[in-house]
This record gives structure tokens, sequence and C-alpha cells, in this order.
């Protein structure tokens, strides 16, 4: 696609439920980043893959939290027994494969506003 | 651990004025820093990218600068207009292997007509 597509574009859901929030990746881009913003703050790095598999999975607060990319494409963050806290825009994006011009570029997501109430 | 900060956290300036936003980090081993900009209920859109050897990039009336020995880099925006108003953000990625990037929390920018 031409951008980064992310769905939900927002999400209200109960504290203790299950949440899943998709990242449609540039066409093409092997790389794929979740970050999580909060308000008034910086975005903060959760999970990085190349191609299928987690890269670096270091800034998962803890196992509630959990990713895919099952096809090396599109991308799920799952969030299990949500809690308040949990409540951000959660960022998503995209870049070429390392070793190609423009690969350290990072094309974000309009992101996903998650509340939990 | 990387951390970064960015000073101020908001500035206003009349249209027309030439402005510098700062961006401090505390690990001088980077591999690379970033600036985006971010408007409201937005994703963030990459402006500059400076690799650790370079000195400075320039994009139109945008110019980074990095002095990594002193874990500083600037943005200096020339001619402000109205529509630059948006949140810049400095961003770093540290040697080591890890791609992830560490973020400041941005400096609010309003530019005034």
């Amino acid at each position: 696609g031409a951008g980064v597509s992310q769905t939900p574009s927002n999400k209200v859901t109960e504290k203790g439920k299950y949440v899943e929030l998709r990242c449609d990746p540039i066409s093409g881009h092997t790389a794929l980043y979740w970050y999580r913003q909060s308000l008034g703050q910086g975005p903060e790095f959760l999970i990085y893959f190349q191609g299928t598999g987690a890269a670096d999975d270091s800034g998962l607060p803890n196992d509630r939290f959990f990713a895919v990319r099952p096809e090396g494409s599109v991308s799920t963050l799952k969030i299990q027994r949500t809690e308040r806290g949990d409540s951000a825009v959660y960022l998503c994006a995209s870049s070429l494969r390392q070793g190609t011009a423009g690969a350290n570029v990072l094309t974000f997501g309009a992101g996903s506003r998650l509340t939990v109430l | 651990k990387q951390e970064v900060t960015q000073i101020p956290a908001a500035l206003s300036v009349p249209e027309g004025e030439n402005l510098v936003l700062n961006c401090s980090f505390t690990d001088s081993a980077i591999y690379n820093l970033q600036w985006f900009r971010q408007d409201p209920g937005k994703g963030l859109t990459s402006l500059l990218l400076i690799q650790s050897s370079q000195r400075e990039q320039t994009s139109g009336r945008l110019n980074a600068s990095l002095d990594k020995s002193s874990g500083r880099s600037t943005l200096y925006i020339a001619a402000s207009q109205p529509g630059d108003s948006a949140t810049y953000l400095c961003a770093v990625r540290s040697l080591g292997g890890s791609e992830k990037l560490v973020f400041g929390k941005g400096t609010k920018l309003t530019v005034n007509p």
C-alpha cells in the first residue's frame, strides 16, 4: 500500500478485556516496529520484526503483551487482560531491509488509540 | 541506558523567525539520530536522519546538526511558517545491534501568523 495502515484507529475497551491491534506495513518493507506513546511522552519502543521473527522484543512491558507477524507482512499486537495503564496510542512503523538505501528511515502509521475504562 | 532530552518542551514564535530546537542524549555510542515531526492525531514523519559519522543534514529550510561527543543535536528551522506548527521529536538509535529508537518527549512548536 501507499503507507502504513493501522486498524482500528480508535478502540475503547473495559479493564480485563483482550485487544488486538493490526498493522499493515508498506509493501516490500521487511522491518516492522511497534511503539507506544502515552500523552505528553515520546514514543516508547515495544518490539521489532525483521521478516517473520521478532528480532528485539525487549520493550514489551510484561507477558500480557504479545505480537506476531506470521507471513512477514501484516502484524498484530495482542494485549491480554487490559489495564487502565495500557491506555495510549500504539504506533506501527516499517522500513526497508537493512543494507538498502533508506533502510533506516521509518514510515509510521497514524496509530491506534486504545482507551481502557 | 540511553536517555534523550528535548528543550524547550514548547515554543511559540512569530512567523518568519529562525529558530533552534535542542536535543541531548546521554550515551554517545550512537548509530544515527533522527528528527521527526508529529501533527495532532497523526503518525510521525521523518524529517532528517544523521548518521553517526556525519555532522549535519539539510532539507529545504531545515538543518540538523550532530555533535556526538557532546551528546547534542540541534534542528534549525529557517523563516518559520504557520504550517511548521507541530511537535518535533528527536530519536536516537544506539550502537549494539538493536534497531530500536529512543525518543525524547518532543518540542511543541507554534508559529503564529
